[in-house]
Order: C-alpha cells, then structure tokens, then sequence
C-alpha cells in the first residue's frame, strides 16, 4: 500500500488566490482527517470525515475554508482567498474507525 | 473539552541512555491512545497504539504505558541512539473517533 498520499508537497502561492490541497485516503479506510500544523499552535483537527460523510469541522477556523470528499478515495480542503496566516503543513490522515491513523507526508503551504 | 500535556516539552540526552518521556490528559473517557514520531520536515509516524482496556504495549526498544484512571502514558526508550531524535507526540482518542495531540517532546540524542 502506498499509504496517504498528499499534494502537492509544497505551495506558494500569493495572498487572494485559491488554493487546493488533495489527499488519497488508503483503500478501504473508512475515516479521513485533515490537520494544520503551526509552531505556535501544534496539530490542530480541522474537519473530518466518516464513509465520505463531514462529521465535526468545528476546526475550520472561517468561511475561506472548505472540505470535500466526493467519494472514498479522493479528497479536497480549499482556501479561498489565501492568506499570509494561513501558511502552515497541512496534514492529511486516514484510519479504519478507531484503528491506527495513517498520516501523509504534507502540504507545506506558503502565502506571500 | 480534552487537553494532552506533554512533558518535558525538550530533552537531550548523551547516547546509551534509558529515557522516559510523559504524556498526561485531562478527560479519562478515552477510546486509545497512539504515540508517533515526527522527523523534522516529514509526515507522522506510529509507533505504539495502546487500547483503553491495555496497560502496555512493546515495540524493539519503545515501551509505552497506559493508566487511564489518572490520565497519563509513558513512552520509554531504551538504549537510545541518535537516530532516535525526533519529535514524540502523543495523542488520545475519543468514542467520537477524534485524536487530541500534545504539544510534543523534542529529543535530541548525542553521539
């Protein structure tokens, strides 16, 4: 297995513009996580996802952004408009319910 | 709301050296508990997953302990090695299939 693929690895982009960030559960997992990472605030959940289904995304921290899963192996997490404080790693992640989480390598996102 | 303390928040130690790291939560309704590792720049990866009904779990040289009553795990590494540094982090589960990570515990390990 390939595990949780995520891309791209590393995004620059300047402030205003959209950015799209993608993952690839492992097959057959049936609960998808994404996570940002900061030095001030650690990993912190944003939205996840249980059989393609939104669950909590309390984590969201405003309207710029949005998840989506059309279907079990493929999904989205979009900022519109990017900006500055946005910059982070964005981590994607998958697990059976309640077994191991699988983490991907990351999107280091940069806005300029 | 869960909160998961980890301490110290750095360590370094010289190679060869037995270590403990702790890991404390607030909310003992846990469904497991999982301690990763995060190499600078790189993704998470799992090293030990404790059920909430176990005490313990071994893997190679890592060790991890589990008291749910008082809110706390330990990781212990035996004989460590400078490839053992590494951030540690350690994260709870809840029924609701949420993890709630540390703040981590960066380990430098001295040759």
């Amino acid at each position: 297995d390939a595990g949780v693929i995520q891309s791209p690895r590393h995004e620059v982009t300047e402030m205003g513009q959209e950015v799209t960030l993608r993952c690839k559960p492992i097959s057959g997992h049936n609960s998808l996580f994404w996570y940002r990472q900061t030095m001030m605030r650690g990993l912190e959940l944003l939205i996840y996802f249980n059989n393609n289904v939104p669950i909590d995304d309390s984590g969201m921290p405003e309207d710029r952004f949005s998840a989506k899963m059309p279907n079990a192996s493929f999904s989205t997490l979009k900022i519109q408009p990017s900006e500055p404080r946005d910059s982070a790693v964005y981590f994607c992640a998958s697990s059976l319910w309640t077994g191991d989480y699988t983490f991907g390598s990351g999107t280091r996102l940069t806005v300029v | 709301k869960q909160e998961v303390t980890q301490i110290p928040a750095a360590l370094s130690v010289p190679e060869g050296e037995n270590l403990v790291l702790n890991c404390s939560f607030t909310d003992s309704a846990i469904y497991n508990l999982q301690w990763f590792r995060q190499d600078p720049g790189k993704g998470l990866t799992s090293l030990l997953l404790i059920q909430s009904s176990q005490r313990e779990q071994t893997s190679g040289r890592l060790n991890a302990s589990l008291d749910k009553s008082s809110g706390r795990s330990t990781l212990y590494i035996a004989a460590s090695q400078p490839g053992d540094s590494a951030t540690y982090l350690c994260a709870v589960r809840d029924a609701g299939n949420m993890l709630t990570f540390g703040g981590g515990t960066r380990l430098m390990v001295k040759p």
